[in-house]
């Protein structure tokens, strides 16, 4: 089972990028990397998705480099809104999924 | 679509006391999930089912059942509840066990 590290929590302000490093060490050959996010009392939401490389959607980036031990959320231009707590988990086909404590994101006007 | 629905939304029980949480898709999703979130921590996988018919223990299965009734609906059941057992639990469905989507939670009280 692959186990994620990522920072407890990080500030920043309006219009600003964020980026949210992960850290998986131990990710297996058939592992995708997958983002989302959580507000207060609500499920959490699918932000994004990649393999390896680079992915951008129409709300974030993600970079994944070579070895994959890594991963990069890029969130450009936070807003008030964006607030939130982020999580990073690896897996593929197997189900059992570890989800971490993910970053407390606080954005300051 | 509704998407992923669950129901009671709340729910207090005394020590002892049995229930059973709802969650139904409309996704035609393969796999879904039970999973509890504690105040401060990430979500912890109880049980998920890959497919109609199967069911498989997750992080934190102890105290609870599961029963994969169709393709649309998954349960879980709470046979004896402990006050341990307090927490918000989500229900989540995906296609091919990648992006996962959450029903709005159940928040559950054992006193």
């Amino acid at each position: 089972l692959a186990k994620t590290t990522q920072p407890i929590s990080m500030d920043s302000y309006e219009g600003q990028e964020v980026n949210i490093t992960c850290s998986h060490n131990n990710i297996a050959t058939n592992d995708y990397i997958t983002w989302y996010q959580q507000f207060p009392s609500q499920g959490p939401r699918f932000i994004i998705q990649g393999y390896k490389t680079k992915v951008t959607n129409e709300v974030a980036s993600l970079f994944i480099p070579a070895d994959r031990k890594s991963s990069t959320l890029s969130l450009p231009r936070v807003s008030l809104s964006d607030t939130a707590v982020y999580y990073c988990l690896v897996g593929g086909n197997n189900r059992k999924l570890i989800w971490g404590l993910g970053t407390s994101l606080a954005v300051n006007p | 679509n509704a998407g992923v629905t669950q129901t009671p939304k709340f729910q207090v029980l005394k020590t002892g006391q049995s229930m059973t949480l709802q969650c139904a898709q409309d996704m035609n999703h393969n796999s879904m999930y039970w999973y509890r979130q504690d105040p401060g921590m990430g979500l912890r996988l109880i049980y998920y089912s890959a497919s109609e018919g199967t069911t498989d223990k997750g992080e934190v299965p102890n105290g609870y059942n599961v029963s994969r009734l169709n393709k649309r609906e998954f349960s879980l059941r709470l046979e004896s509840a402990a006050p341990s057992q307090t927490s918000v639990y989500f229900c989540a469905s995906s296609l091919q066990g990648h992006e996962q989507f959450f029903g709005p939670g159940t928040r559950l009280t054992v006193l």
